[in-house]
């Protein structure tokens, strides 16, 4: 299997442009979280899927931010409009049942909002 | 507020060294606490645990769940530059929230 696969690896954009970050789970794998890392707060959960559907969004820091899963497969974070604070390293990871079992991790994506 | 707190904050040893990590937490309804290790890259996990008193290893690695105290440990004995990382420890509660420590920064000199 792959792993988790991220994409963009980089992305790097102005204030105010909507940012698109995607993510494809491990097959098999129910549950996807969507991961903000930053020097100053560490690593944080924005929300998590599980079932396609969002159990836990208490983490997304504003109305800025939204998450989807249209399948099991596939899963998108999206921010509009972005702002110099959004810049981050953002991890999608997934595991067979819920946050209480192994989460494997993507490789992230380095957002930088200038 | 729920909080999960991890000391230190980073600790420089020598090669063959032991050391110990600690994670302190206060939430409600807790469920399992979890460690990561994390390199240059994406978080990798070592450890679930969920009772009291039971030791989980694997190789130089071992971690213990204290639920009175609410603290656990993670140990490494004959550290290496391989083990250099920031090890991270997570809480999970009862209604699978989640909650990441800071972490501690090891580096582990030759």
């Amino acid at each position: 299997d792959a792993g988790v696969i991220q994409s963009p690896r980089h992305e790097v954009t102005e204030m105010g442009q909507e940012v698109t970050l995607r993510c494809k789970p491990i097959s098999g794998h129910n549950s996807l979280f969507w991961y903000r890392q930053t020097m100053m707060r560490g690593l944080e959960l924005l929300i998590y899927f599980n079932n396609n559907v969002p159990i836990d969004d208490s983490g997304m820091p504003e109305d800025r931010f939204s998450a989807k899963m249209p399948n099991a497969s596939f899963s998108t974070l999206k921010i509009q409009p972005s702002e110099p604070r959004d810049s981050a390293v953002y991890f999608c990871a997934s595991s067979v049942e819920g946050p209480h079992n192994e989460q494997f991790f993507g490789p992230g994506t380095r957002l930088t909002v200038l | 507020e729920d909080k999960v707190v991890q000391s230190p904050l980073s600790l420089v040893v020598h090669e063959g060294d032991t050391v110990t990590l600690n994670c302190s937490y206060e939430v409600t309804n807790f469920r399992s606490l979890l460690w990561y290790k994390q390199e240059k890259k994406a978080p990798t996990f070592l450890f679930m645990l969920t009772s009291s008193g039971i030791e989980k290893k694997s190789g130089r690695l071992s971690s213990i769940l204290d639920k009175k105290e609410l603290f656990s440990i993670l140990n490494i004995t004959a550290t290496q530059t391989g083990d250099s990382a920031v090890y991270l420890c997570a809480v999970v509660k009862a209604t699978n929230k989640l909650i990441f420590g800071t972490g501690t920064l090891l580096a582990v000199q030759p």
